[in-house]
């Protein structure tokens, strides 16, 4: 089962900043968080992960709160491009355990 | 190679017969994932290799379906007498020991 608690769905419009919240208060100490996004008719995407400090790429940025119980994946100007599923997971980074996908978010950019 | 390939992107099958799904992983990658996604559905985890350890095959829903791997090269997904419920995409990712996945675009399996 997937560790993770994310909205079903979510809008925003096009140019803003997009913050999608993930709630995993299970987390384990060797735990990272992960995102993917999946575009419809395509396979995940890997976006960003982290373990407790904030990061930052050329996709995203990924905020943990202190105590690791959630996060936000933050798409600061999201595009129509941007539409898509997106999965937070939380898994050991190295390991035998394979990446367990929920449900995720819809997110729907607007223009 | 640059990406994850899987063959065929698309395949109708008639109930009964057998299918072998094909996927090439990134060059390097010692892992290799295969999941299963149905309409509208989430991502269902069916087989993980790593490297010469022995597969986790505990995501496999029947023993109809079966998966193999030659050394840390191509894999290929075995579904015999197929049902209807198989239809879905079937989805391979490849990572290194400790990294992220890359998938596939996947291949649309449809049985009739």
């Amino acid at each position: 089962d997937a560790k993770t608690t994310q909205p079903t769905s979510m809008d925003c419009a096009e140019g803003r900043a997009a913050n999608l919240p993930c709630n995993h208060s299970t987390i384990s100490g060797n735990e990272y968080v992960y995102w993917y996004r999946q575009i419809h008719s395509q396979g995940p995407q890997y976006i960003i992960h982290g373990l407790k400090n904030n990061e930052t790429n050329e996709m995203a940025s990924l905020i943990i709160t202190e105590d690791r119980k959630s996060s936000t994946l933050i798409l600061p100007h999201a595009t129509l491009r941007d539409t898509a599923v997106y999965y937070c997971i939380v898994s050991r980074r190295s390991g035998n355990t394979p990446l367990v996908f929920g449900k995720g978010t819809r997110l729907s950019v607007i223009a | 190679g640059a990406g994850v390939s899987q063959s065929p992107s698309n395949k109708v099958t008639e109930k009964g017969k057998d299918v072998e799904l094909r996927c090439d992983p990134i060059s390097g990658h010692t892992a290799l994932y295969w999941y299963r996604q149905r309409l509208g559905q989430g991502l269902e985890f069916l087989i993980y290799f790593q490297g010469n350890s022995a597969p986790d095959k505990s995501g496999l829903p029947s023993d109809r379906f079966s998966a193999e791997r030659t050394g840390e090269s191509v894999s290929t997904l075995t579904i015999q007498r197929t049902q209807q419920e198989d239809s879905a995409v079937y989805l391979c990712a490849s990572s290194p020991a400790v990294g992220s996945y890359t998938f596939g675009s996947g291949t649309r399996l449809t049985v009739v």
